[in-house]
């Protein structure tokens, strides 16, 4: 099991760019979320998806953030135009269904720094 | 949403002594999860522990082991003989049941330095 695959690692792009970052989550999980990482905000949930729908939204910031699933293995999220305030690490995680006898656990990507210059 | 609160941004510690990382939680449910997460400088996030709340004991893993009192509301994390390998974000996390929906809530996380 390759784990969850976030890329890219790294990207720095210019103010008003944008910003597509992708994610891979671990085989036969059904749940995805993506978190949002800085010194000041901690790690913030953006969006979740079970089953590949869009479940939970209320924490993406503004209409510049998207989020889709258009499979079980594949999700992105783009930002539209991108700010320097956007700068963070990006992660992408997913979990199994839950059921009798399975622990429950999310498994995370190595996240993508963003720097928006 | 649920609160998940760390009220200790840093912490150290003097390698092989034991300490513990504080966390209490805010809930209406009675059966949830709770786990403690570990972010070393690599950025990776890895699973500590974890504790099912319908569970009276405290889980352990190896040098790691909880202290999870349900009436407080309270997740502390004590990690004993710590090791210079310890030095990480720690941050504790919340999950309830089923039918409030499959998010991890997440706290504001302690960071944690093992001195040598």
């Amino acid at each position: 099991d390759a784990g969850v695959i976030q890329s890219p690692r790294h990207e720095v792009t210019e103010m008003g760019q944008e910003v597509t970052l992708r994610c891979k989550p671990i085989s036969g999980h059904n749940s995805l979320f993506w978190y949002r990482q800085t010194m000041m905000r901690g790690l913030e949930l953006l969006i979740y998806f079970n089953n590949n729908v869009p479940i939970d939204d209320s924490g993406m910031p503004e209409d510049r953030f998207s989020a889709k699933m258009p499979n079980a293995s594949f999700s992105t999220l783009k930002i539209q135009p991108s700010e320097p305030r956007d700068s963070a690490v990006y992660f992408c995680a997913s979990s199994r269904p839950r059921g009798t006898g399975v622990l429950i656990e999310a498994f995370f990507g190595q996240g993508t720094r963003l720097t928006v210059v | 949403a649920q609160t998940v609160t760390q009220s200790q941004p840093e912490m150290s510690v003097q390698e092989a002594e034991t300490v513990t990382l504080s966390c209490t939680y805010d809930t209406s449910e009675s059966n949830y999860y709770l786990f403690w997460y570990k972010q070393p400088p690599s950025r990776q996030m890895i699973l500590v522990i974890r504790q099912e709340a319908y569970k009276q004991q405290n889980a352990t893993e190896n040098r790691f082991s909880v202290n999870f009192q349900k009436a407080a509301k309270s997740f502390s994390l004590k990690i004993s003989d710590s090791q210079l390998g310890d030095t990480a974000m720690y941050f504790c996390a919340f999950m309830g049941p089923a039918n409030t929906g499959n998010q991890f809530y997440f706290g504001t996380g302690t960071s944690l330095t093992v001195i040598p």
